[in-house]
């Protein structure tokens, strides 16, 4: 069985400051993806970032950064800087990869306040 | 442009009604989902589809009914034997062999 855990339930923190999301995971499978979604207050889920399980580079996208570490099953995200307009609850979540299997097993997300 | 359309934003419910909730996307998609997500909580898959016709349970399908009759369309029927529907409920759906899932904005429901 798959499974996410999201250890933080909330984070607050004052703008500028940096902010590190922990996201571990369980599987059996060799072969998965590692993804993080942003949820605003709105409620509609964005996409952004899909990590592969073979592909275990830091990835840094302007204030947003990845670690992916497969030795401890971990897929941190970090948020440089942090704005108030980050302030959204973030899901880390898990599937399988090939076949027909397409499911996503979400954490139950971390709520992150930046507060001005 | 395309995306997932969710209709309607808010919905309510009478005690015994079914209610059905729509989800409809123009992105060529293959695969749809339909997840549930209660305050604090991830999102809990409902049901699934890879096929036009063709439809899976999730990890919660009970109280729920979906359709599959064309491949731009997955509406969910939350029916009277789902006991506490109060929840915001997502659609989504993937090219297969191509993810990432992309989501609707949702739709919460609740009883009246």
């Amino acid at each position: 069985a798959q499974k996410v855990t999201q250890a933080q339930t909330e984070i607050s923190v004052v703008e500028k400051e940096d902010v590190t999301l922990d996201c571990v995971y369980e599987t059996r499978d060799t072969t998965y993806y590692l993804f993080w979604y942003k949820q605003p207050p709105s409620g509609e889920l964005v996409f952004l970032i899909r990590r592969n399980s073979f592909d275990e580079q830091n990835e840094i996208s302007g204030r947003y950064s990845w670690n992916f570490q497969k030795s401890t099953s971990s897929f941190n995200f970090t948020i440089t800087a942090s704005q108030v307009v980050d302030s959204a609850v973030y899901f880390c979540a898990l599937s399988h990869s090939g076949g027909s299997n397409y499911k996503l097993t979400f954490g139950k997300g971390t709520l992150l306040t930046v507060n001005p | 442009d395309g995306g997932i359309t969710q209709s309607p934003k808010y919905l309510f419910r009478k005690e015994g009604q079914n209610v059905t909730l729509s989800c409809e996307q123009n992105l060529n998609h293959d695969a749809m989902y339909w997840y549930r997500q209660d305050p604090g909580q991830g999102l809990r898959l409902i049901y699934y589809s890879q096929i036009v016709n063709d439809f899976q349970k999730g990890d919660i399908a009970e109280g729920y009914s979906v359709s599959r009759e064309k491949k731009e369309s997955f509406p969910l029927t939350v029916t009277s034997a789902q006991k506490n529907p109060t929840a915001f409920y997502l659609c989504a759906s993937m090219g297969l062999g191509s993810q990432p899932q992309h989501f609707g904005d949702g739709t919460r429901l609740s009883i009246l």
